[in-house]
């Protein structure tokens, strides 16, 4: 089946210590998006990527990296930068026509981080 | 940048009953998704729909982008529709298709 997969659903990452966590489509989507979720709070935009080795900051971009070397792969890496002790990630991709633009998104099942 | 307001911020509902959520944007956009957040944190596609009406089962949704408001409507809701629900728009222009969201609804509804 097509879909978005994220890894690992939870991790837990000490202060100091950078983490990665992993998302992997195969709709063939030409853009992917990371977004972090706070308690209680709708989504926010971290990065994003149109394609294949571009990728520009969102609006919470601070303490965060990326990559895209393929198409299918948006990788996110949390620094021990990044303070917010526990949030939702969540990987979206979605579609690019010549005529209409960006299409709809779709997300994955999110991963939970904590900070012990 | 755009501005996303949803309302009302909570809704509390006796299964059976019927309900409509409101989402306001500031500027005019491309696109605009309706998402349900189940309780596990998912985040399910229920319509996507920059302008007009659309309808699927017990849930519709219409768009007026001219007056930048859109309505979500659950008729005979029942339990398992219960949870957060988020508009989100794109802008266009520089945006690059990423989308704004509501701070949400959250919808509980009782047996």
């Amino acid at each position: 089946d097509g879909g978005i997969t994220q890894s690992p659903k939870y991790l837990f990452r000490k202060e100091g210590q950078n983490v990665t966590l992993s998302c992997e489509q195969n709709l063939n989507h030409d853009a992917m998006y990371w977004y972090r979720q706070d308690p209680g709070q709708g989504l926010r935009l971290i990065y994003y990527s149109q394609i294949v080795n571009d990728f520009q900051k969102g609006d919470i971009a601070e303490g965060y990296s990326v990559s895209r070397e393929k198409k299918e792969s948006f990788p996110l890496t949390v620094t021990s930068a990044q303070k917010t002790p526990t949030a939702f990630y969540l990987c979206a991709s979605s579609p690019y026509l010549l005529d209409r633009g960006f299409q709809p998104q779709h997300f994955g099942d999110g991963t939970r981080l904590s900070i012990l | 940048g755009i501005q996303v307001e949803q309302s009302p911020p909570d809704l509390i509902l006796q299964e059976g009953a019927n309900s409509t959520l409101r989402c306001n944007f500031s500027d005019s956009v491309n696109n605009l998704q309706w998402f349900h957040q189940n309780p596990w944190g998912q985040l399910i596609n229920l319509f996507y729909i920059p302008s007009g009406t659309k309808q699927n089962g017990r849930l519709s949704a219409t768009t007026v982008a001219t007056e930048r408001y859109s309505l979500l409507y659950i008729s005979s809701s029942q339990t398992t529709d219960s949870g957060v629900y988020f508009c989100a728009v794109n802008a266009g222009g520089t945006s690059y298709g990423k989308l704004t969201f509501g701070q949400g609804t959250i919808l509980t509804v009782h047996p």
